[in-house]
């Protein structure tokens, strides 16, 4: 049972272009969201992070859309650049109790320069 | 602040030996987390200890699996007996209470 669904699988987009990925969560105890980022070799490094009393966070290039009533959340990359080039992992966790990520499947982004 | 070590980074072992990797936490960080991540996939929750106790544990994690914690700062993951569906990259990650979830570089394991 995959609790947490993410799209797409693999994302091409050109420098400039605003990739967007999507996630679905079931649970409804979930109620922190964060998206890490990982590229090739590495480790997942956290990007940007939501909660759900929020619609919108935005840091930087990266912005996250929430919808509660969904069970929906986005991650927006603006003005993407080459080096945004990796997997982006969503994750949905509760934020009390265990505090054990559950990850998305990840998707794979490549930015053409 | 070092961020969370892992050791060895990479093993290639046959299969039917025992492999041991090591975590080193963010000091402070009370709760650890083991994953394990294969190619084109997230990495999938194994299991995780608040201290020296060990709360939680996944159906991935077979008996061929054991993890530890014994002093509540580093955590060894062992997997006796190896077979070629344990390769893949196991992540360990740590946290306090209300914080970010740190994870490690990772230790990758090939059995052949």
């Amino acid at each position: 049972q995959q609790q947490v669904k993410q799209s797409p699988q693999s994302l091409i987009v050109q420098k400039g272009g605003i990739p967007i990925i999507n996630c679905a969560y079931e649970n409804t105890a979930f109620d922190y969201f964060p998206w890490y980022q990982q590229f090739p070799g590495k480790g997942p490094a956290l990007l940007i992070a939501i909660r759900p009393d929020v619609s919108e966070k935005k840091e930087g290039r990266f912005t996250i859309s929430f919808n509660k009533s969904a069970k929906q959340f986005s991650l927006h990359i603006m003005d993407s650049q080459p080096g945004d080039s990796a997997t982006y992992f969503c994750a949905a966790l509760p934020s009390g109790g265990s505090y054990i990520p559950t990850f998305g499947r990840g998707t794979s982004l490549i930015v053409h320069p | 602040d070092t961020g969370v070590s892992q050791d060895p980074r990479h093993k290639i072992t046959k299969r039917g030996q025992n492999v041991t990797f090591r975590c080193d936490p963010i000091s402070e960080h009370n709760r650890l987390y083991w994953y394990r991540q294969t190619l084109g996939q997230g990495p999938e929750f194994l299991t995780y200890f608040q201290n020296e106790a060990q709360l939680e544990k996944s159906r991935l994690l077979s008996d061929r699996f054991s993890a530890e914690r014994p002093k509540g700062s580093f955590s060894t993951l062992e997997i006796q007996r190896t077979e070629q569906g344990d390769s893949a990259m196991y992540l360990c990650a740590s946290t306090k209470p209300g914080n970010t979830i740190y994870f490690g570089e990772g230790s990758w394991l090939t059995v052949v």
